[in-house]
């Protein structure tokens, strides 16, 4: 079993539909999850992080965490289709040194 | 945040030659990391860059194979030795900053191998 496991897509949405991305982690002592973007031929980049149960609201992105299932989402609301890429979900230890550990990524597209 | 840049963006080098690339961060950070990504790939860690002391490895990563060097908090280089076409991917660079150790990375250096 990985670490960290996404859907391995690609997901496709319509212009304006929600995109929701899963990710489940294996390690219960993790601690920090973080959500990047990449867009081909690009570096990833930050777009989210979250470390309580609970929702986190950022604009049209809301990151979703459950502890006890050992799950976490990203929801896009509105999406765009500049939206489109792939995004990493990412996991970090408490006593891991600022490591984090990546899933393989869920590539997103989304249809004008 | 932080701003990160790599050196170069790009090469084309021949089989049997060593490649370094350096890492320029725009604040000083304790923890920095070295990756690599192969096409349609996620992200596979190949070490972490400690200031002041070697560089932790991960599995299937030595260091005569990637020499790191760390020599204060804000530039890391990278060499990748003895080079072959498996070599051929993007290196990223990364640091970690904030409360949750949230990674910035650099624009990453894409390596090809003839």
């Amino acid at each position: 079993q990985k670490e960290v496991e996404q859907n391995s897509g690609p997901l496709s949405v319509p212009e304006g539909a929600i995109a929701s991305l899963n990710c489940t982690y294996s390690d219960r002592g993790s601690q920090s999850f973080f959500w990047y973007r990449q867009y081909s031929g690009k570096s990833p980049e930050l777009i989210m992080f979250i470390y309580s149960n609970g929702d986190k609201e950022d604009g049209r992105f809301t990151a979703q965490l459950n502890k006890a299932s050992q799950y976490v989402s990203l929801l896009i609301r509105d999406s765009q289709p500049s939206d489109s890429a792939t995004y990493l979900c990412a996991v970090t230890r408490r006593t891991n040194a600022g490591k984090s550990t990546f899933g393989d990524g869920t590539t997103l597209t989304v249809k004008p | 945040s932080a701003v990160i840049s790599q050196k170069p963006s790009r090469d084309i080098c021949q089989r049997g030659t060593s490649l370094t690339i350096q890492c320029q961060v725009d604040s000083q950070v304790t923890m920095m990391f070295w990756y690599r990504q192969q096409p349609g790939q996620s992200l596979t860690l190949i070490a972490t860059a400690n200031q002041g002391s070697e560089a932790t490895y991960e599995s299937g990563f030595v260091i005569d194979k990637f020499p790191i060097s760390r020599p204060n908090l804000t530039f890391s280089t990278l060499t990748v030795s003895n080079m072959s076409p498996e070599d051929s991917s993007i290196y990223l660079c990364s640091v970690a900053v904030g409360s949750g150790n949230e990674q910035f990375f650099g624009p990453g250096t894409r390596l090809t191998v003839l």
